[in-house]
């Protein structure tokens, strides 16, 4: 997706400690971010999302949290554990895409047990 | 409820033929929206039906298209293949057409160009 950033590309952890996932994107509109896990040989799955409205959302160990000002969102994972490996894609509402979800490059966590 | 199917699963084709894939949505589902995924590239949209219509088209050239029938099945097709369209193919169901409706994926369709 060329106007959702995503950073890191790649992301190791140790098992139990925290992993956080950073998006950024350029349209002020954008009012939908979700955040998408695929493991490895699997379809993507949509694990937690948040609307423009909210600032933060929990479920259990995932959160995301979004900044509308600086315009970014970001997954976090505490008590990373094995399962947690996998390619995480965060993805935003675009103006310039007719407000069809656009995707972030994705980013490839190993959590180290 | 039955998720989403796509096949084939696997492909490999030779450069300048064309291909079509399939993608079966969730029952009641009523948009499709079609992903190419590849390495370091994430997921590139393609084009979305809804309704036996599309609504959205990505940025890709006129050689992808696609369909969509009345039983929400769609259909996409790619006309002379290049090497770099290599590459995993994917749809997403929803219940209708809008971002914020949760998109359901499929296996996929692993399209390999030789």
């Amino acid at each position: 997706g060329e106007n959702v950033e995503q950073h890191p590309s790649t992301l190791s952890v140790q098992e139990g400690d925290s992993a956080v996932i950073k998006c950024t994107y350029s349209d002020s509109a954008s009012n939908y971010f979700p955040w998408y896990k695929q493991e490895l040989g699997k379809r993507p799955q949509l694990i937690i999302d948040i609307r423009s409205n909210v600032g933060e959302k929990k479920d259990q160990r995932i959160a995301v949290t979004l900044n509308k000002t600086a315009k970014h969102f970001s997954l976090h994972i505490t008590e990373t554990q094995p399962e947690d490996s996998a390619v995480y894609f965060c993805a935003a509402t675009l103006r310039s895409n007719d407000y069809k979800l656009s995707f972030g490059a994705g980013t490839t966590v190993t959590v180290r047990a | 409820k039955a998720g989403v199917t796509q096949t084939p699963r696997y492909l490999i084709k030779t450069r300048g033929q064309q291909v079509t894939l399939s993608c079966s949505p969730i029952s009641g589902h009523r948009s499709v929206s079609w992903y190419q995924q590849t390495p370091g590239q994430g997921l590139q949209f393609l084009f979305e039906y809804f309704s036996e219509t599309q609504r959205n088209k990505g940025n890709f050239p006129g050689r992808f298209s696609g369909r969509q029938f009345s039983n929400s099945r769609s259909e996409m097709n790619v006309s002379t293949l290049e090497l770099g369209d290599s590459a995993l193919y994917l749809c997403a169901s929803s219940l209708a057409t809008g971002p914020t409706y949760e998109q359901y994926f499929g296996p996929g369709t692993r399209l390999t160009v030789t």
